[in-house]
């Protein structure tokens, strides 16, 4: 199994607190990239990164920001969380944006109240 | 735009059988497909990588063909058993994008 960690693995929070969620990999991959994914809808790309320092927008950035200070670690960050946002949010993790294999994490469920 | 699309939607087969399940894209210039199984409450696992230059792929009783000149892959499972029953998806590169474009998956439940 690829290493991908990601925590919390399950969360319940209030509408306009912050939140942050962690990716954590062991496997030295250039490419992270954040997905949420809901019912009717599947997944869908939050940010990516390509590198440390080096991220860019999905389909359904708002209201999302991302940082990668250390190429094991991408964090999404929820500034002010409102219900839409609750979600299953995946981590995923490739050595080659369109060449490698994608290896994904367990999820962290998110509720906001 | 590349766009990714899974026929059907849910399937549902008695223990034992042979099947198949469909993914077609619309942008045939693609690096690789990949076929993931998603259990209930579970992330995805990769099942296949397809490289550009190859037609088939296999692992175990799974057998993932891709024909990029008409834009399908199948992903063929033979001797089916309750195990099996999760989510499929199939996702190819974006063109221009460092991303994957998945479909929305076949449900699959196999009946003991």
């Amino acid at each position: 199994d690829a290493g991908i960690t990601q925590s919390p693995r399950h969360k319940v929070t209030e509408t306009g607190t912050p939140v942050t969620l962690r990716c954590h990999q062991t496997e030295n991959h250039r490419y992270m990239y954040w997905y949420r994914q809901d019912p009717g809808h599947g997944l869908r790309l939050i940010h990516y990164s390509y590198g440390v320092k080096d991220t860019d927008k999905g389909e359904v950035s708002d209201g999302y920001s991302v940082s990668r200070s250390k190429t094991e670690d991408f964090l999404l960050t929820l500034e002010s969380a409102t219900s839409s946002q609750t979600s299953v949010y995946f981590c995923a993790i490739t050595s080659g944006a369109n060449t490698g294999e994608l290896f994904f994490g367990e999820g962290s469920r998110l509720t906001v109240l | 735009k590349q766009e990714v699309t899974q026929i059907p939607a849910a399937l549902s087969v008695p223990e034992g059988e042979n099947l198949v399940l469909n993914c077609s894209f619309t942008d045939s210039a693609i690096y690789n497909l990949q076929w993931f199984r998603q259990d209930p409450g579970k992330g995805l696992t990769s099942l296949l990588l397809i490289q550009s230059s190859q037609r088939e792929q296999t692992s175990g009783r799974l057998n993932a063909s891709l024909d990029k000149s008409s834009g399908r892959s199948t992903l063929y499972i033979a001797a089916s058993q309750p195990g099996d029953s999760a989510t499929y998806l199939c996702a190819v590169p974006a063109q221009g994008a460092q991303k994957l474009v998945f479909g929305q998956g076949t449900r699959l439940t196999i009946n003991p």
